[in-house]
């Protein structure tokens, strides 16, 4: 099962959009409503930060949003702030024989 | 609050054996399915193995079946991941993950480094 493919990098001013892409195929990303998406900072543990395509879960900022249209998945976030800094992760649920596959990961940086 | 706390990690000759435990509080820890994800050092996430909230089914990655075993011990609240025939390349931080279609709650992890 090979990684999902997200973008190594992407940047954006304080108060700015951006957004993370995440390609798979229609086993995984296109096949299931279960797309993940994950926030690390250096030395911690990830965090979950959307769930199944687009819901948030509770104290996760509304800045945060996740979509999907076939085989890409997508996450956007809005009106950037410094602590948004982070490296991001998307997964997606690939059914019982593969189970889970991560994408490669995209370092957010805040200019 | 939900707490899961890893244990095990250490240094470990090729070929060598270790066993990782993940202590669960804060949760009915027989209600929910758990995860083992690895993080190589500088690198990204990967997902390792799944267990059902009863132990029923185990799923493996292919890139440590029949190498590794995860297991449960509900009475205990305990998650563990038996690592067997260890490569070099199986070195990094161990994080158990309370979810199934998604990772809710995670550990801070364990490293696990494989080295002679």
């Amino acid at each position: 099962q090979s990684a999902l493919t997200q973008p190594p990098s992407v940047s954006g001013s304080p108060g700015q959009s951006v957004t993370v892409s995440c390609t798979g195929t229609s086993s995984d990303v296109g096949g299931y409503n279960y797309v993940s998406w994950y926030q690390q900072h250096p030395g911690k543990a990830p965090k979950l930060l959307i769930y199944e395509v687009s819901k948030r879960p509770s104290g996760v900022p509304d800045r945060f949003s996740g979509s999907k249209s076939g085989n890409t998945a997508s996450l956007t976030v809005s009106g950037l702030q410094a602590e948004d800094e982070a490296d991001y992760y998307c997964n997606s649920y690939a059914g019982s024989n593969n189970f889970h596959v991560f994408g490669t990961g995209t370092k957010v940086t805040v200019l | 609050q939900v707490q899961l706390v890893e244990s095990g990690g250490g240094v470990v000759q090729p070929g060598g054996s270790l066993r990782l435990s993940c202590a669960a509080s804060g949760f009915t820890f027989s209600d929910y399915g758990i995860h083992w994800v690895r993080q190589a050092p500088g690198k990204g996430l990967e997902w390792v193995a799944f267990i059902r909230y009863d132990g029923s089914n185990k799923y493996h990655a292919d890139s440590v079946k029949g190498r590794f075993t995860i297991s449960r011990d509900n009475s205990k609240k305990m998650l563990y991941l038996q690592m067997s025939s260890l490569r070099a390349e199986d070195t990094a931080m161990y994080y158990c993950a309370k979810g199934y279609y998604d990772f809710w709650s995670w550990g801070q992890g364990t490293l696990v480094s494989v080295s002679s």
